[in-house]
């Protein structure tokens, strides 16, 4: 089944105390994004990867940091978190392409809800 | 300004009306236009493609305006399964980005 898992789905943390959220796709798609979802502000985009070793800063990169190391993973690290980092996460993978109608088909994660306190 | 914009709503509609909802955007560069779905707590989907000539897909139809930047969705005979949050979705072109969502309307179809 063509999916993208995200993990953990859940997470309760400290102010302070490094964490990772993974994020895996069986689509071979170059394209892979994470994104924040707050209530009134919808999805923003924190950092996006075009292909391999390929990283970009998106709408809301401070205190994240990313990798991709290999096409279909891709995870979010927070080195230091901070409360304003509560939020449910998103990563989202698609093919790379330029333009059409379809070329901004995303396919999303079941999402990561992270609480830090 | 918003790059999308959208009514956050709530539209609380009987089962059976048709519903319509517009979005803009701001970026006249924009190349490609969505609409996304998102159930309560779940991750959005794709629902369809906006093309410039219009597009329906059983009770969905979706129309673009260009020069006045602005995206419908119009929903005929609502289901209680209709109810969710829409998202507008932008391409403003290619690589980068990707994708601008809107912060999307809820819709609510009640029985």
């Amino acid at each position: 089944e063509a999916q993208v898992t995200q993990n953990p789905r859940y997470l309760i943390t400290v102010t302070g105390k490094k964490l990772t959220v993974t994020c895996s796709q069986n689509m071979n798609h170059e394209y892979m994004s994470w994104y924040r979802q707050d209530p009134g502000l919808g999805l923003r985009q924190i950092y996006y990867s075009m292909n391999v070793e390929v990283t970009d800063k998106g709408d809301v990169p401070e205190g994240y940091k990313v990798s991709r190391k290999e096409k279909r993973n891709f995870p979010l690290i927070l080195e230091s978190p901070s409360p304003n980092q509560t939020s449910l996460y998103f990563c989202a993978s698609s093919l790379l392409a330029s333009g059409g109608a379809r070329s901004g088909e995303q396919f999303f994660g079941p999402g990561t809800r992270l609480t830090v306190l | 300004r918003k790059e999308v914009e959208q009514d956050p709503g709530p539209f609380n509609v009987p089962e059976g009306a048709t519903v319509a909802f517009n979005c803009t955007y701001s970026n006249s560069a924009s190349q490609s236009f969505f609409w996304y779905r998102q159930d309560c707590r779940k991750e959005p989907k794709l629902l369809m493609s906006v093309y410039s000539s219009g597009n329906e897909d059983g009770r969905f139809t979706a129309q673009l305006n260009r020069a006045s930047q602005y995206i419908s969705l119009l929903i005929r005979d609502s289901k209680l399964s209709d109810s969710a949050t829409y998202l507008c979705v932008v391409n403003t072109g290619a690589g980068r980005r990707a994708l601008t969502f809107g912060s999307g309307t809820r819709l609510q179809v009640q029985p």
